[in-house]
């Protein structure tokens, strides 16, 4: 059972533009969500946060959008620059779980072309 | 350095061997995760360690996977009689003790079963 789903396996942008990337969660008990990228041969890299209590974080050209209602979270990167280029990994954690361990989506992988 | 560092980088082994990972924290956190990575998937939670503890195994550690974290410091994961499904990019993470500290990933270990 997929409890984060990132349902587009790949996205491209131009660099410049906007990307928008995806997450569905399904687990109501989700109270902590983050993004992290990960290029190849290293370990994921945290990016952003945000707490179930917010509904938007931002952090330079970085926004996360958390809809509760929706079980819904995206990340907003303006403008893309192709440093960017990476693959995207959406994590939720549950404070109840009392480990605080993530549970990962499948990712993105992000495309910023020059 | 500070970081997250894991040894080996790189591990191929034949079906049937017994293998063992290394994983030093950042010095000052005391929780410590193992999570496991295959081709296409997000990272996945093996296990959980507060200080020397190991508070929490998820079901995909089988009998044959054991995790210490002896003192509390550095940890080390050993699988035994290898199988080709652990193949697989095997990561460790560190947070500190307070609430919902982002956790720091390390490079990982990839192992090949032959």
């Amino acid at each position: 059972d997929q409890q984060v789903k990132q349902n587009s396996p790949s996205l491209s942008v131009q660099e410049g533009r906007i990307s928008i990337l995806n997450c569905d969660y399904t687990n109501s008990m989700f109270d902590y969500f983050l993004w992290y990228k990960k290029y190849p041969a290293e370990g994921p890299t945290f990016l952003i946060s945000i707490s179930s209590i917010k509904d938007k974080n931002e952090d330079g050209r970085f926004t996360v959008f958390l809809n509760k209602s929706a079980k819904h979270l995206s990340l907003h990167i303006v403008p893309s620059q192709p440093g960017d280029s990476a693959v995207y990994f959406c994590a939720a954690s549950a404070s109840t779980s009392g480990t605080y361990k993530y549970i990962f989506g499948t990712g993105t992988r992000l495309k910023v072309l020059a | 350095d500070t970081g997250v560092s894991q040894d080996p980088r790189h591990k191929i082994t034949k079906r049937g061997q017994n293998v063992t990972f290394r994983c030093d924290p950042i010095s000052e956190h005391n929780r410590l995760y193992w999570y496991r990575q295959t081709l296409g998937q997000g990272p996945e939670f093996l296990t959980y360690f507060q200080n020397e503890a190991q508070l929490e195994k998820s079901r995909l550690l089988s009998d044959r996977f054991s995790a210490e974290r002896p003192k509390g410091s550095f940890s080390t994961l050993e699988i035994q009689r290898t199988e080709q499904g652990d193949s697989a990019m095997y990561l460790c993470a560190s947070s500190a003790r307070t609430g919902y500290d982002e956790q720091f990933f390390g490079p990982g270990t990839r192992l090949t079963v032959l």
